[in-house]
């Protein structure tokens, strides 16, 4: 079955620890999205990238990582630095950039 | 610059009646556009698409909307709504021609929460 994998689904972490949220697609796309949302404020993009090996900050990329080593994958890490990390956090693949997006369940971290 | 505005954060149809959520954009270039929906605390699905073909665009579970470049709207309909529509809906545009690594990005609006009472 073919799909993007977000894990895990719920997250909790304490203030000062980095976290890597997993995401994983067998859609063969080359195009892969972080996003991030908030109550009232739709999704904000953290960092994309187009093609392997290559990524891009998006609006909101401070205190965020991300790593495209593999086509399949694209984790993203929420560092100490991230000054508001809890947050719904949804990971998105497309064919190719400004196709459709195809969208993974979520992960919703929440720091204390 | 690109932008999404979705001019309701929230509209309430009673079951059976008409739906329209309504949606604006700016563009530069010839857009790409696109209506999400979102159940709670789940990911997006892909509604419907807009790529410069036919400007009444159908959608899944009954859902079309119309391209109106004159007007720069995109507004999302449904003649008669249904209990499981309740969800939050957004509008989303990318551009099809654009620079460097801006090229194909999507811009999404602040989404409008539809409830559907019985």
């Amino acid at each position: 079955d073919g799909g993007i994998t977000q894990s895990p689904k719920y997250l909790f972490r304490k203030e000062g620890q980095n976290v890597t949220l997993s995401c994983e697609q067998n859609l063969n796309h080359d195009a892969m999205y972080w996003y991030r949302q908030d109550p009232g404020q739709g999704l904000r993009l953290i960092y994309y990238s187009q093609i392997v090996n290559d990524f891009q900050k998006g609006d909101i990329a401070e205190g965020y990582s991300v790593s495209r080593e593999k086509k399949e994958s694209f984790p993203l890490t929420v560092t100490s630095a991230q000054k508001n990390p809890t947050a719904f956090y949804l990971c998105a693949s497309s064919i190719a950039a400004n196709t459709e997006a195809f969208f993974g369940q979520g992960t919703r971290l929440t720091v204390v | 610059a690109q932008s999404v505005t979705q001019l309701d954060s929230h509209v309430s149809v009673s079951e059976g009646t008409p739906v329209l959520l309504r949606c604006n954009y700016s563009s530069s270039y010839s857009p790409s556009l696109f209506w999400y929906v979102q159940h709670p605390n789940k990911g997006l699905q892909l509604l419907l698409k807009y790529t410069s073909a036919a400007t009444l665009v159908k959608g899944i579970n009954g859902f079309e909307a119309e391209f109106k470049k004159s007007e720069t709207s995109f507004h999302l309909t449904k003649p008669s709504a249904h209990m499981s529509d309740a969800a939050e809906y957004f509008c989303v545009v990318s551009d099809q021609v654009g620079r460097g690594s801006t090229l194909g990005r999507l811009y999404f609006g602040r989404g409008t929460q539809l409830t559907v009472w019985p």
